[in-house]
This record gives structure tokens, sequence and C-alpha cells, in this order.
């Protein structure tokens, strides 16, 4: 069975500071997504960002990228420029590529704190 | 475009009875997720709805079911609850069609926050 985790329960940045998230996966299967969701206080999960595994090239998204690491099974975000607006909890997630769409597996979470 | 809905937003009840939470996904969208949210497990999956079939389905009791309408609103059921049964249930949806047809992105709602007392 496929795990995610996520080995920083909390985490703190200072306002326009850079921040990394960490998260590591454990797999058998070669294809698969994975998955940064951001819950913020109103509870609604938020897709953050998203990788391919048969994609190299690690995604992107305005502030927002991963450092993915296949061999090593892990799976980081960077937030730079970090505004208070990016106060949440960050939740790492894997879905394998030939299962149903909404069936993702979780960590546990990062909380993370940005100072002003 | 509406977004997923939920109802209600909070949920008291006591041990024993049952509970019927509601989703209306956002329109279009004919795949429908539940998942339980818990501080000391996390999220969980609970079970995936497509055109009114359940296609998939997460390691719980029996005591918790779902259904899904031919208009894709969700419904979940958990009967005889338990004090371990207080969670965070969240519900999302996306416009995939077939397991692995592509990355569709998942859309969430803000949850139904159940408390057992």
């Amino acid at each position: 069975a496929q795990t995610v985790t996520q080995s920083q329960p909390e985490m703190s940045v200072q306002e326009a500071e850079t921040v990394t998230l960490s998260c590591t996966y454990d797999t058998s299967e070669s294809d698969y997504y994975l998955f940064w969701y951001k819950q913020p206080p109103s509870r609604q999960m938020i897709l953050v960002i998203r990788q391919e595994a048969y994609k190299q090239q690690n995604a992107t998204e305005n502030r927002f990228s991963v450092n993915f690491q296949k061999a090593a099974k892990s799976f980081s975000l960077k937030i730079s420029d970090s505004q208070l607006g990016d106060a949440a909890m960050y939740f790492c997630a894997y879905r394998s590529a030939g299962g149903s769409q909404g069936n993702l597996i979780f960590g546990k979470g990062t909380k993370l704190s940005v100072k002003p | 475009k509406a977004g997923v809905t939920q109802t209600p937003r909070y949920l008291i009840k006591t041990r024993g009875q049952q509970v019927t939470l509601s989703c209306s996904p956002i329109s279009g969208h004919r795949s429908v997720s539940w998942y339980q949210q818990t501080p000391g497990q996390g999220l969980q999956f609970l079970f995936e709805y497509f055109s009114e079939t359940q296609r998939n389905k997460g390691n719980f009791p029996g005591r918790f079911s779902g259904r899904q309408f031919s208009n894709s609103r969700s419904e979940m059921n958990v009967s005889t609850l338990e004090l371990g049964d207080s969670a965070l249930y969240l519900c999302a949806s996306s416009l995939a069609t077939r397991p692995g047809s592509g990355n569709e992105k998942l859309f969430f709602g803000s949850g139904t926050q159940l408390s057992v007392l």
C-alpha cells in the first residue's frame, strides 16, 4: 500500500522569505500523480500544485514550485516570497495513475505560519 | 459557477444516532468523493461515486454508506454513531469520467463538522 509522510508538523516563515515543506512517499508503482493542497481556516482544500511522475521537469505555479526526486521518492514544496495569506495547513497527496481521480492518499499535513 | 456545497456546516449528534450529510458537486461534475478528516488519522478516503455507482471504497466499517442521485448530488450516512466518528467530513467533485482518464482536478467543499457526544 502507498503511504505519504510529512515529517514537519509545523513550520514558520517570515513574510517575503522562502520556505520549503517536505514530503516523502512510498510506492511500488511507476506512474502516479503527486499533489500539494492548502487548507486555510475556511477548511476548504485548495489545490496548490500537481506533478505527474512521468515528467522529469518540476512543476511551478507562480510563487510555488516543487522539487520532485522520483528515485528518492521525495516531493517538497517551495513557497517563495511568502505572504500572510499563505498561512494554512499544507497536505501532500498521492494518486495512482490508473486509479480513480477521487481516491487520494494524504500525508498528515504541515501547519505553516507566516510572520509579518 | 458555484463550488462544491456541503450541508450542514456543523452538526451535533449523540452516540447511537444516525446522520446524513449532503454534497452538491460543481455543475457538470459527475464524480463525487468523500473524506473523513480527524486530528489523529488525518484525511482518509471514504468512497467515490460516479453516475450513481460506487466506484471505490476506503477502509471504513459498514456503518458508513453513501449514495449518489441522478443529478450527481451525493449523500453519506453514518449509522449508530460512535464518539470516534467526530470529524470533518469533506466532499470533492471532479470532471473525471473513468479511472485513470487523466489528472482532472478535485474541487473540495468546506466540509461538515460532525461532533458526536
